[in-house]
């Protein structure tokens, strides 16, 4: 178990521009999601996915939040035409399939700053 | 729907005194609950999580939660601070087939030598 993984622990970016971030989760955890947190609030969710299937997404994900899990391995979130309000640290998570019980296993997140 | 309510954003103790962090849930079917802590620049670690089988939750570095359905509540508690303590803490609750988890705004535990 080496943990999730996540890269890169930071990114400053123009607003405007595009940005990736990658996700990397527990190899036997088939369940993958997306948080978002910003400062004094808890993670909120965006979006997840079983295997390579992106099942929900939250009406946070605007149209320009995409989201990918090749092959359900490790996954990609890309922000197009960054705004200032997306400036944030993105968490990304996984879980065995095993119902609601599951806990969650957390990387250490990427943080955002949309200058 | 669910949501989860975390009274007090900050919370601060003496080393050695009873820490209560409070939590209280909302969940239209029969939830599982978690508690996570953060450190500064990292993720979220589990403490302790309620599935049903008991109410009084042990979990990690001494912490325990209880879990009352008449009272909506999952609070957290640990006998007597460490200064290690001092750290950010979500409640969170999980219901439905997506396992997806809803979490409060936190807790911020400061232990005071």
């Amino acid at each position: 178990d080496t943990g999730v993984s996540q890269n890169p622990r930071h990114k400053i970016t123009k607003r405007g521009q595009n940005v990736t971030f990658r996700c990397d989760p527990i190899s036997e955890h088939n369940r993958l999601y997306w948080y978002r947190q910003t400062l004094g609030q808890g993670p909120e969710f965006l979006t997840y996915f079983q295997n390579e299937a992106q099942l929900e997404k939250s009406r946070l994900l605007s149209d320009r939040f995409s989201a990918e899990r090749p092959k359900g391995s490790f996954s990609t979130l890309e922000i197009q035409r960054t705004e200032q309000g997306d400036s944030a640290m993105y968490l990304c998570a996984s879980s065995r399939t095993q119902g609601v019980s599951s806990p969650l296993h957390f990387g250490n997140g990427t943080r955002l700053t949309v200058t | 729907a669910q949501s989860v309510t975390q009274l007090g954003s900050h919370v601060s103790v003496s080393e050695g005194a009873l820490v209560l962090l409070r939590c209280n849930y909302s969940s239209s079917v029969p939830p599982y609950l978690f508690w996570y802590v953060q450190y500064p620049n990292q993720g979220l670690q589990l403490l302790l999580k309620y599935t049903s089988a008991a109410t009084l939750v042990k979990g990690i570095n001494g912490f325990e939660a209880e879990f009352k359905k008449s009272e909506t509540s999952f609070h957290l508690t640990k006998p007597s601070a460490h200064m290690s303590d001092a750290a950010e803490y979500f409640c969170a609750v999980s219901a439905g087939n997506a396992g997806k988890s809803t979490f409060g705004d936190g807790t911020t535990l400061t232990v005071k030598p």
